[in-house]
C-alpha cells in the first residue's frame, strides 16, 4: 500500500471551507485515494473517494493533483458537526488482505463557532 | 445513518458471561466485516464473510464466534472474555469483500470486567 501523510490537526471557523490535505507521492496508476472520518465515540465514515479526477458529492470534493501524488479533502462549509478524525487512504479499488482498511494517524479537524 | 445498524450500543460483561453483538446492513451489500478497535490502537480487522461465508479471520482467539447466517445479518458471539478485549466493536458492509468502500455501524462499546 502507498503511504499518506496528514498534518495531525488543523482548525477551521463555522461556515468556513475546510481543506484537508494528503501526500501519497508513492501512489501507483490504479490506486484510488479513499477518504473516511471519525467523530469521536462513532463508526468510521466514508466521504469520498477518486481515482484521478476531481470528485464532488453531498460531503464533500476531492481535488487530486495532476500528478496524483497529493490530494486535497474540501468540506465547503464546515460546521461543529465535521469535528473528526479525517483519513486519508490510497489503495487499490478491490483492496488487500480481504478490504482491510488501513488508517493512519488522520488529521484532527476542530470546526470553532 | 448509514444503513448499517448495530446492537446493543454498549455491553458491560462479566469475563464469564455469553453475550452476542449484533449488525444488520440495509444496503444490499454482499460483504460484512468486523472490526475491534481499542484505544490508542489502528482499526483490526477480525473478520470478513462474502455471501455469507467466511474469507477471512486474521488469527482472532476462539472466544469470538461469528455467524453470517443471510448476507443482511451478522453476528458476534462473545465468551470467556478477557479485560484486554474491551473495545470498540465495529461492523461494516460494502458491496463486494475487498472493497475499499465500505459503511459502517454506529459500534457496540464493549467493557469487559
Amino acid at each position: 500500500d502507498a503511504k499518506t501523510t496528514q498534518p495531525p490537526s488543523m482548525d477551521c471557523a463555522e461556515g468556513r471551507a475546510a481543506n484537508l490535505p494528503c501526500n501519497h507521492s508513492t501512489i501507483s496508476g490504479n490506486e484510488y485515494v479513499y477518504w473516511y472520518r471519525q467523530i469521536h465515540s462513532q463508526g468510521p465514515q466514508y466521504i469520498i473517494h477518486g481515482l484521478k479526477n476531481n470528485e464532488t458529492n453531498e460531503m464533500a470534493s476531492l481535488i487530486i493533483t495532476e500528478d496524483r501524488k497529493s490530494s486535497t479533502l474540501i468540506l465547503p462549509h464546515a460546521t461543529l458537526r465535521d469535528t473528526a478524525v479525517y483519513y486519508c487512504i490510497v489503495n487499490y479499488a478491490g483492496g488487500t488482505s480481504y478490504g482491510k482498511l488501513t488508517f493512519g494517524q488522520g488529521t484532527i479537524l476542530t470546526v470553532h463557532p | 445513518e448509514t444503513g448499517v445498524t448495530q446492537t446493543p450500543r454498549h455491553l458491560v460483561m462479566g469475563m464469564t458471561n455469553k453475550k452476542s453483538l449484533k449488525c444488520e446492513q440495509h444496503l444490499g451489500h454482499n460483504a460484512m466485516y468486523w472490526y475491534k478497535q481499542s484505544a490508542k490502537k489502528p482499526l483490526e480487522l477480525m473478520f470478513v464473510y462474502s455471501l455469507e461465508e467466511r474469507v477471512e479471520n486474521n488469527s482472532v482467539p476462539s472466544r469470538f464466534s461469528p455467524e453470517c447466517p443471510n448476507s443482511s445479518h451478522l453476528f458476534l458471539h462473545l465468551h470467556t472474555l478477557q479485560p484486554e478485549d474491551s473495545a470498540l466493536y465495529l461492523c461494516a458492509s460494502s458491496q463486494e469483500a475487498g472493497a475499499q468502500t465500505q459503511y459502517f455501524g454506529p459500534g457496540t462499546r464493549l467493557l469487559v470486567l
